[in-house]
């Protein structure tokens, strides 16, 4: 069965510091994996995946992440964040050969940016 | 752009009572997704529906039913509110291909308390 463990529920952060959420994924087979941000009181929001190809994938609002298979490891970072960054950040698999979609998603990591 | 609608944002209830949740895509998806999110817990699968027709269990689906109208409405009903299902619920949409590459698309939620 697959597993989504992200290591820190809360990660505060000064404005302008660098900061990497971390998501570890257990599966023996090929998946797909995607980080997701919620706002308060918002759905959730795309902010990159990663499917084939290039391990280092770029997102939206300046956050990259690095799929490492031998690690099974999908860690989110930001070289420079800003108050607005300040949300949930979930990490989810989906088993690379289903056709349903299903996703599996970590238990969330709270990035708190402080000024 | 609508995206995926859900009404109402929010909901009171009595235990025992029963009620509906209502989804909309408006994005020709064909797979839909009904979540709750808890503190601590990330999001689990309730129930999903790969295309028009079809629904299947996911991770938790005791105490909930689902009806797949048509391609752009998928409805979740709890026939007998329990607090335990106080939660926050999302409805989710994604296009359906063979490798289960595709996003799944969120609505805002639904605020759901049981008392």
């Amino acid at each position: 069965a697959q597993s989504v463990t992200q290591l820190d529920s809360q990660v505060p952060v000064f404005e302008e510091a660098p900061v990497e959420l971390r998501c570890n994924y257990s599966s023996s087979v090929s998946v797909y994996l995607f980080w997701y941000v919620q706002y308060p009181n918002q759905g959730l929001q795309l902010l990159l995946k990663y499917l084939s190809g290039s391990t280092l994938v770029k997102g939206i609002n300046g956050f990259e992440a690095e799929f490492n298979k031998s690690q099974t490891s999908f860690h989110l970072r930001k070289p420079s964040v800003h108050i607005s960054d300040t949300a949930e950040y979930f990490c989810a698999v989906r088993r690379g050969s289903s056709n349903t979609g299903k996703l599996i998603f970590g238990q969330g990591t709270t990035l708190q940016v402080k000024p | 752009n609508a995206g995926v609608t859900q009404t109402p944002k929010f909901q009171v209830l009595k235990t025992g009572q029963s009620m509906t949740l209502q989804c909309a895509q408006d994005m020709n998806h064909n797979s839909m997704y009904w979540y709750r999110q808890d503190p601590g817990m990330g999001l689990r699968l309730i129930y999903y529906s790969a295309s028009e027709g079809t629904t299947d269990k996911g991770e938790v689906p005791n105490g909930y039913n689902v009806s797949r109208l048509n391609k752009r409405e998928f409805s979740l009903r709890l026939e007998s509110a329990a607090p335990s299902q106080t939660s926050v619920y999302f409805c989710a949409s994604s296009t359906s291909d063979r490798e289960g590459r595709q996003p799944q698309h969120f609505g805002d939620g639904t605020r759901l308390s049981i008392l």
